[in-house]
């Protein structure tokens, strides 16, 4: 089955930083990669994802970059705010065949923004 | 539009108890996900329903049952609770299609003493 690591587990930056967070994936037959951003009691929230047939997708302040030959892919956060402050989580699914509708999860990073 | 709603949100049971967690969704998705969410390890899935009258297993689907008992809802039970099912479960849903995404509820509090 897919297995995907996350990197690190905790990120600590100044507001107004760029923060990065890593993922790698072992299945090469994954093809779709959502993150999620959990805050404190609530479940995880879909923040960005990107499918298998695209490099670079962007929202606003939020960027993911997909590197399919080398199986990894991240999340950019830009100029950030004390309301990132979140645990965020990657995930990858391959879409069709036995796998289908199942997500893998990494670990999840705990990114603390200071003021 | 309360989307995806769990019962209860904190419970405390105490070995060899049993307990069904409630999941129901507002928004006529075909298929539902429970999930275990532990320090360190992300969530992992323990059983899924693709669509109305199907489930399936997924990772840790030891010492769970479920029921899809209709479009809306789809329950977790605990026969027999354990300490290793300690833990805060999040039920999900989204529609099927490709890159449909999953949308979670809350979850559920648990701990087994």
């Amino acid at each position: 089955g897919e297995n995907v690591e996350q990197h690190p587990s905790t990120l600590s930056v100044q507001e107004g930083d760029s923060a990065v967070i890593k993922c790698t994936y072992s299945d090469s037959a994954s093809n779709y990669f959502p993150w999620y951003k959990q805050e404190l009691g609530k479940g995880p929230q879909l923040i960005i994802d990107i499918r298998s047939n695209v490099g670079e997708k962007k929202d606003q302040r939020i960027a993911v970059t997909l590197n399919k030959t080398a199986k990894h892919f991240s999340l950019h956060i830009t100029e950030t705010q004390p309301e990132d402050s979140a645990v965020y989580f990657c995930a990858a699914i391959h879409k069709g065949g036995t796998s289908y509708g199942k997500l893998t999860f990494g670990q999840g990073t705990i990114l603390t923004v200071h003021p | 539009n309360a989307g995806v709603t769990q019962t209860p949100k904190f419970q405390v049971l105490k070995t060899g108890q049993s307990m069904t967690l409630q999941c129901a969704q507002d928004m006529n998705h075909n298929s539902m996900y429970w999930y275990r969410q532990d320090p360190g390890m992300g969530l992992r899935l323990i059983y899924y329903s693709a669509s109305e009258g199907t489930t399936d297993k997924g990772e840790v689907p030891n010492g769970y049952n479920v029921s899809r008992l209709n479009k809306r809802e789809f329950s977790l039970r605990l026969e027999s609770a354990a300490p290793s099912q300690t833990s805060v479960y999040f039920c999900a849903s989204n529609e099927v299609g490709a890159y449909q995404p999953q949308h979670f509820g809350d979850g559920t509090r648990l701990s087994i003493l």
